[in-house]
């Protein structure tokens, strides 16, 4: 089942705001937002996440609608190394260690120059 | 990045042939992951590990075994490799507790001929 929809390409200028929406309208209340990226042929990298407050970090932005059924990652001063492919994951809180990470096919961002 | 590293970063051989990949961490992170990456299928969990000598499959774990010996160490065995085991393989840790965020290594590029 898919339990997040992405566009599949977006573009941007370097040195402007990245913005990536995710759509996760089935989200259940136990059930965090992550941000994962993937520079070609390397591992993914973690980026944020969040239940319900937005966060931020080093990397990013993490906007989370009130409802909770969608996100927008926000990278603010894209860098040509932001191209990569973006995914947003909804997984469950859990006290074990056994919850996959469910990647679907994800944002393909290109910075361009 | 998250202190972990996989051996071998590449690598090709014959079906029918044993291969063991290697994953090792230095963060002392008690869950380990192996999950293989497809075009068309995004990644998907094999096997993970819950502590030392602890495992369990995950949803593609037919034709692979895992062991752990030691907390820094997660192998990844096949026994008798196949063409459809041609893949890149990516390994996660994760903390102490069940629910916190996985970081990936590099990722085995496997070649199964």
């Amino acid at each position: 089942d898919a339990k997040t929809t992405q566009p599949p390409s977006m573009d941007c200028a370097e040195g402007r705001a990245a913005n990536l929406p995710c759509n996760h309208s089935t989200i259940s209340g136990n059930e965090y937002v992550y941000w994962y990226r993937q520079i070609h042929s390397q591992g993914p990298q973690y980026i944020i996440h969040g239940l319900k407050n937005n966060e931020t970090n080093e990397m990013a932005s993490l906007i989370i609608t009130e409802d909770r059924k969608s996100s927008t990652l926000i990278l603010p001063h894209a860098t040509l190394r932001d191209t990569a492919v973006y995914y947003c994951i909804v997984r469950p809180v859990s006290n074990f260690g056994n919850e996959k990470l469910t990647f679907g096919t994800g944002t393909r961002l290109t910075i361009i120059p | 990045d998250a202190g972990i590293t996989q051996s071998p970063r590449h690598k090709v051989t014959e079906t029918g042939t044993p291969v063991t990949l290697r994953c090792h961490q230095t963060e002392n992170h008690r869950y380990m992951y192996w999950y293989r990456q497809d075009p068309g299928h995004g990644l998907r969990l094999i096997h993970y590990s819950y502590g030392v000598k602890d495992t369990d499959k995950g949803e593609v774990s037919d034709g692979y075994s895992v062991s752990r010996s030691k907390t820094e160490d997660f192998l990844l065995t096949l026994e008798s490799a196949t063409s459809s085991q041609t893949s890149v393989y990516f390994c996660a840790i994760s903390g102490r507790q069940g629910g916190d965020t996985q970081y990936f290594g590099p990722g085995t590029r496997l070649t199964v001929l």
